[in-house]
């Protein structure tokens, strides 16, 4: 079964735009993951944060995470079509496996 | 290209037939993993190998799957006798696992899956 869910699941907006991604969790964690999957595709790998870091930023990416929650974010900002894609969030509880989010399925519209 | 491979990319199958799946990981990575992901949803997990040694496996890897890696490079995962339940996309994935120092790099990095239809 799956760790945790995402929100929303569905995400449509204007290029340009920013997109906010949100990933909830069960259970402790070593760290959290966010991915990418275009269709059809493999997973590229985007991000990782540690349990003990609050916030991590790569180029347009941002993340955050509040273990106190058990909550993360992902931002996108200055959206770009090329950025149309599912994302998923994933944690690592130490286990060495990847326990997946059901994903947000994000469109950036021209 | 130094990425993940998976082969054959699509596989169709009647029921009841036997398929296998090959998974060539990135060269210097320890780490193998196994899932599957059906539509619209995440992918789940299935199977883990550190080198050749299969240390962990879902229970969602019935009596009917097995996956080996007997040189510690490339796995295969085989189905037996499908069933129309088992059409879905299965992800190999590699990570480099414990680097030299005792640092862990936890990164997975996926192959582009292999689709089983199950007719």
């Amino acid at each position: 079964s799956q760790q945790g869910e995402e929100d929303p699941q569905a995400l449509s907006i204007q290029e340009g735009e920013n997109a906010t991604m949100n990933c909830s969790y069960k259970t402790s964690i070593n760290n959290l993951q966010w991915y990418r999957q275009n269709s059809g595709r493999g997973l590229v790998h985007l991000i990782l944060i540690r349990s003990n870091e609050r916030e991590k930023h790569s180029g347009r990416l941002r993340v955050t995470l509040d273990t106190s929650k058990k909550s993360s974010s992902l931002l996108i900002t200055a959206s770009r079509a090329a950025d149309t894609a599912s994302y998923f969030c994933a944690t690592d509880q130490g286990a060495q496996k990847l326990v997946f989010g059901q994903g947000t399925r994000l469109t950036i519209n021209p | 290209d130094t990425g993940v491979s998976q082969d054959p990319r699509h596989k169709i199958t009647k029921r009841g037939q036997n398929v296998t799946f090959r998974c060539d990981p990135i060269s210097e990575h320890n780490r193998l993993y196994w899932y599957r992901q059906t539509l619209g949803q995440g992918p789940e997990f299935l199977t883990y190998f550190q080198n050749e040694a299969q240390l962990e496996k879902s229970r969602l890897l019935s009596d009917r799957f097995s996956a080996e890696r007997p040189k510690g490079s490339f796995s295969t995962l085989e189905i037996q006798r499908t069933e129309q339940g088992d059409s879905a996309m299965y992800l190999c994935a590699s990570s480099p696992g414990v680097l030299a120092g005792g640092l862990i790099l936890r990164e997975q990095y996926f192959g582009p899956g292999t689709r089983l239809t199950v007719t």
